[in-house]
This record gives C-alpha cells, sequence and structure tokens, in this order.
C-alpha cells in the first residue's frame, strides 16, 4: 500500500519559472490538501479539497492552483516562482466523513526558488 | 497569522525530565490533534481529541483537550531520547468542509 506519492522529492527553480508538484494517493480519500513548512510556522494549509471537482483556499493561497479531476491526484501548480515561495511542501489526505480523521501525510517536497 | 500558537517552540531536556506543551487559539474546532514529525518526513498521528475536557493518555503521554475546545496540552512524563521530535497540534474547523491547520510547532529535544 503505498499511501500518498509526492514528486519531485527536490526541485531547484529560478524566478518566474513554473511547476507542478504531484501527489497522488491511493485509498480513495476524499479530502486531499497541501501545506507549506517554514521554519518556525509550522504547518500552513494552501489549499484543500472534498473530492473531485471541489476546491477551497486555505491560508496562505496567493501564488498556487491546484485542481481535483480525479479521487486520486491533486497537484499543486506554481505559475510563476518566487524566492517566497522556498519551503517544504506537503501533500496530505484523508476520508471526509467527520473532524476526527487522521491525516495522511507524503514525504514531502524540498523546493528551492532562486 | 496562524489560529493555532504552540508554546514553548523549543525545548532542550535531559532524559527522564516531564514537559508540557501547549497549543492555544481564541477559535472553537471540532476536534483537536497531536502529531509528531521527524526530520525528513511528514507528519505522523498521535492522538485526537473530540470532547470539551478530554483526557487521553499514550504510554507516557497524556493529552487534554479544553473544556472549550480552543486549547490543549501534551504532558510527556519521564522523556527518552526516542521522544525527540517536532510537536504539531491541529485544529479541525468546524465549519461544513473540514479544514485542518496547524499549530506553529514545539521542537523537542531530550538529552542522555
Amino acid at each position: 500500500n503505498a499511501g500518498v506519492t509526492q514528486t519531485p522529492k527536490f526541485q531547484v527553480l529560478k524566478t518566474g519559472q513554473s511547476m507542478t508538484l504531484q501527489c497522488a494517493q491511493d485509498m480513495n480519500h476524499e479530502y486531499m490538501s497541501w501545506y507549506r513548512q517554514d521554519p518556525g510556522m509550522g504547518l500552513r494549509l494552501i489549499h484543500y479539497s472534498v473530492g473531485a471537482g471541489i476546491t477551497d483556499q486555505g491560508e496562505v493561497p496567493n501564488g498556487y492552483n491546484v485542481s481535483r479531476s480525479t479521487t486520486e491526484d491533486f497537484p499543486l501548480r506554481l505559475l510563476s516562482a518566487a524566492p517566497s515561495q522556498t519551503s517544504v511542501y506537503f501533500c496530505a489526505s484523508t476520508t471526509a466523513g467527520t473532524a476526527n480523521e487522521k491525516l495522511f501525510f507524503g514525504s514531502g517536497t524540498q523546493l528551492s526558488v532562486l | 497569522t496562524q489560529l493555532l500558537e504552540q508554546s514553548p517552540q523549543f525545548l532542550s531536556i535531559q532524559e527522564g525530565e516531564n514537559l508540557t506543551v501547549y497549543c492555544n487559539s481564541s477559535s472553537v474546532f471540532s476536534s483537536l490533534q497531536w502529531y509528531r514529525q521527524e526530520p525528513g518526513e511528514g507528519p505522523v498521528l498521535l492522538v485526537t481529541v473530540v470532547t470539551g475536557g478530554e483526557v487521553k493518555k499514550l504510554k507516557r503521554l497524556t493529552f487534554q483537550f479544553g473544556d472549550a475546545r480552543k486549547d490543549s496540552s501534551l504532558h510527556i512524563t519521564a522523556a527518552q531520547t526516542g521522544d525527540t521530535g517536532l510537536y504539531l497540534c491541529a485544529g479541525a474547523s468546524l465549519r461544513g468542509t473540514y479544514k485542518y491547520i496547524f499549530g506553529t510547532g514545539t521542537r523537542l529535544k531530550v538529552l542522555a
């Protein structure tokens, strides 16, 4: 059982470049989300989705786009990368039945924007 | 501004000591979760508390949810070096679609 898979593990971009961080889960979870983790800031919610075709903004959505065309995949797009987006990005998923569900995390993508 | 503030931000203690980590908010949550994160990995769930005033124990770890469901604490008895890591609290929003908001984190180092 693969769980939540994130690719790539590491990425270096130049300012202004675009890229997509991939996230896939094989647990048939309705809920998927993206977080960024910066030193001293814990995890901050970027975007989340409660099912295919449904997305919503989290705490820090600016500069990021998401879509949810399938239950399994939830890609995060940076259209024009900025140095402020240098961070570690985590994708997480869970069932959407109640607010008590365990979040399953991927192993993270370390992104550096020069 | 994050909705969940954790204190302390950093904690370095000797093996065998006790410690308490706090997670505070002005918002009410449906549930409060505690996660532990190791370097290079994603967070892993330790416990979920749901009812105001609820206390849960996980071996040497005791978790409590505040009566008003706005705050929580994590108490570790007789800390061990294996407890070293980043501890994160996370609150689930009360509103219809569930958002899991994380706290600022407490980095714990237990020295042998």
